[in-house]
């Protein structure tokens, strides 16, 4: 199974921050790597597809990079909104593995 | 719009078996993979499988082979996921999701349907 790992675990920041998150994977996934913002009580959501591809509706403050083993999610300006926990998924092969997550706090 | 509606809340003693429906709608259901995905309390998402409504094949994580079982019915656009077996692990949180390509990201998800094991 491909291990996902993901850094920080937790991370506080205040509105207007910049914020980076970042994942890696256990072996090379080419650029099968999405992104997912989950809230308490709500269904994830996509953010990110193909490493950097914005899914559609969400906000271009929202940017994804990296191809290999190595992606980050960059958060341009935190925004009151985006405090929740993000995940990094690979889907470069089965089983389809997540990371552990990042739980981004106001600080 | 696209959306995927589950069926309600599930409380299961050990050993019980539990089935979780999904139903689709917005979108031709058979050309939409469908994965299951859960997640305990406290804890992250964990991947249980996928189904291919077109054609009905499915395949799962080695983590539930054999306790778990993925169907469609194309008549109602309905996804169900039955776990058997039941523990106390198996407490958590089951989203079904929906992806265009497989592989491809889960672009539309459930609600999500809380099931509790508990004697």
């Amino acid at each position: 199974d491909i291990q996902m790992t993901q850094s920080p675990s937790s991370l506080s920041a205040s509105v207007g921050d910049r914020v980076t998150i970042t994942c890696r994977a256990s072996q090379g996934i080419s650029s099968y790597l999405n992104w997912y913002q989950h809230k308490p009580g709500k269904a994830p959501k996509l953010l990110i597809y193909a490493a950097s591809s914005l899914q559609s509706g969400v906000p271009s403050r929202f940017s994804g990079s990296g191809s290999g083993t190595d992606f980050t999610l960059t958060i341009s300006s935190l925004q009151p909104e985006d405090f929740a926990t993000y995940y990094c998924q690979q889907i470069y092969s089965t089983p389809i593995t997540f990371g552990q997550g990042t739980r981004l706090e106001i600080k | 719009q696209v959306q995927l509606v589950q069926s309600g809340a599930e409380v299961k003693k050990p050993g019980a078996s539990v089935k979780v429906s999904c139903k689709a709608s917005g979108y031709t259901f058979t050309n939409y993979y469908m994965h299951w995905v859960r997640q305990a309390p406290g804890q992250g998402l964990e991947w249980m499988g996928i189904i291919y409504p077109g054609g009905g094949s499915s395949s799962y994580t080695q983590n539930f082979q054999g306790r778990v079982t993925v169907t469609r019915d194309t008549s109602t656009s309905t996804v169900h996921m039955e776990l058997n077996r039941l523990r106390s692990e198996d407490t958590a949180v089951y989203y079904c999701a929906c992806a265009l390509a497989y592989p491809g990201p889960f672009d539309i998800w459930g609600q999500g349907t809380m099931v509790t094991v508990s004697s």
